[in-house]
């Protein structure tokens, strides 16, 4: 059975504080890993797709990273806005799985 | 341009009544998920459509849940005889996907629903 671990659960930064959020998957056939963010009240937004191991994939403060055990999501120099729940999510053959998210909280 | 959209934003009813939900996706896209997410739990797969195929079901709970999809666009998410148990947030996504997964999917605000 494909699974998806996300961890932390929950983490809390002090803006510019760097750190990385884990996504460990064991998934048969691994065809993508995406990465969403979600806010309160809405849907989760696309971030990146990554599709093989050594693949990175930036954007402003985040850059995503795959290996063929997990993917990182390293958020540099963060600000308040980048509060949110990010999402893990591997494809395999025939499914799509996610993580349980990662609720991430940058203070002031 | 245009993203899912999904009605209502909110909806309130009685346990025991009927529920209709709906998804309008991207234009173009050709698979329309459905997913049910709980106040701390992650994105539960309800159901999958993807073309003219038949459609994945096998993640609705129970025979009270249906959906289908006319035309292969809008799709309507219905739940018979609603429990406390169904509330949640069910939530739309579309993909531009030629049979496989490895197209991100684009995900509406979702519908609250609250069974009291």
């Amino acid at each position: 059975e494909d699974q998806v671990t996300q961890s932390p659960e929950a983490l809390r930064l002090q803006e510019g504080e760097s750190s990385s959020l884990n996504c460990s998957y064991t998934v048969s056939g691994l065809r993508g890993l995406f990465w969403y963010r979600q806010d309160p009240g809405k849907g989760p937004e696309f971030l990146f797709t990554l599709y093989s191991a050594g693949e990175e994939k930036e954007k402003e403060r985040l850059k995503a990273t795959l290996t063929k055990k997990e993917s990182f999501l390293h958020i540099t120099a963060p600000k308040p806005e980048d509060s949110a729940t990010y999402l893990c999510a591997c494809s395999g053959y025939s499914t799509l799985t996610f993580g349980k998210g990662t609720m991430l909280l940058v203070s002031p | 341009g245009a993203g899912v959209s999904q009605s209502p934003s909110n909806k309130v009813t009685e346990k025991g009544k009927d529920v209709e939900l709906r998804c309008d996706p991207i234009s173009g896209h050709t698979a329309l998920y459905w997913y049910r997410q709980s106040l701390g739990q992650g994105l539960e797969f309800l159901i999958y459509f993807q073309g003219n195929s038949a459609p994945d079901k096998s993640g609705l709970p129970s025979d009270r849940f249906s959906a289908e999809r006319t035309g292969g666009s809008v799709s309507t998410l219905t739940i018979q005889r609603t429990q406390q148990e169904d509330s949640a947030v069910y939530l739309c996504a579309s993909s531009f996907n030629q049979g496989s997964y490895n197209s991100p999917l684009h995900f509406g605000n979702g519908t609250r629903l609250t069974v009291t």
